[in-house]
């Protein structure tokens, strides 16, 4: 039972680089979602998806991209990294948008950008 | 619109001693509540919720939390900590139709 699945562990890039942050789900999930973590500041929403097809943003969607083709796969896209990005990055995923549904989190990639 | 404050951003007990860890959540309705525990290195386990019905609410790994509507908290409580339970914790709050909200967080520092 691999729940939420993120690849890679550890990053870390050069600014300007470009890349993807791949999440995956075997739970069945409509809803995903991507985070980040700093320190003192918590969870951050970056994007969200309630569906195949469907994704919007959250409240730190700017130098990130989206797509969610299958309702297993949900990748993050960086596309132009900048230091500012340097962050864990964490993926969820919950049987669909309610805020009553229980999120199951990705063990997160830690991402340095320099 | 809800909102979830953790004032407590590190908390050291010794190891046996009980643990209070304060969340307090603002919102018109009643909420969905959740706390969740990260150790390091790793993502976020859900340890309980609470929708409804009796106020205390039994979680995984001991821990238990209290709903009291007249003061908007949902506290974490466990009588007699452990050093595994070293992490750092988040409230969260959520509510039907809208994206749940995490707190920033209190890391728990245990003492041996």
């Amino acid at each position: 039972n691999a729940g939420v699945t993120q690849t890679p562990k550890f990053q870390v890039l050069k600014t300007g680089q470009s890349m993807t942050l791949q999440c995956a789900q075997d739970m069945n999930h409509e809803y995903m979602s991507w985070y980040r973590q700093d320190p003192g500041m918590g969870l951050r929403l970056i994007h969200y998806s309630v569906g195949a097809g469907i994704t919007d943003q959250g409240e730190v969607p700017n130098g990130y991209n989206v797509s969610r083709s299958t309702t297993e796969d949900f990748p993050l896209r960086l596309l132009s990294a900048a230091p500012s990005q340097t962050s864990v990055y964490f993926c969820a995923s919950s049987y669909d948008r309610d805020g009553d549904q229980p999120q199951h989190f990705g063990d997160g990639t830690r991402l340095s950008i320099l | 619109a809800q909102s979830v404050t953790q004032p407590d951003i590190h908390i050291t007990v010794s190891e046996g001693a009980s643990l209070e860890l304060r969340c307090n959540y603002s919102y018109g309705a009643t909420p969905y509540l959740f706390w969740y525990v990260q150790s390091p290195g790793q993502g976020l386990q859900l340890l309980l919720k609470y929708f409804s019905g009796d106020t205390l609410v039994q979680g995984i790994k001991g821990f238990e939390a209290e709903f009291k509507r007249s003061q908007s908290s949902f506290n974490l409580r466990k009588p007699s900590v452990h050093w595994s339970d070293a992490a750092e914790y988040f409230c969260a709050v959520g509510a039907r139709d809208d994206k749940i909200i995490f707190g920033k967080g209190t890391r728990l520092h245990i003492l041996p």
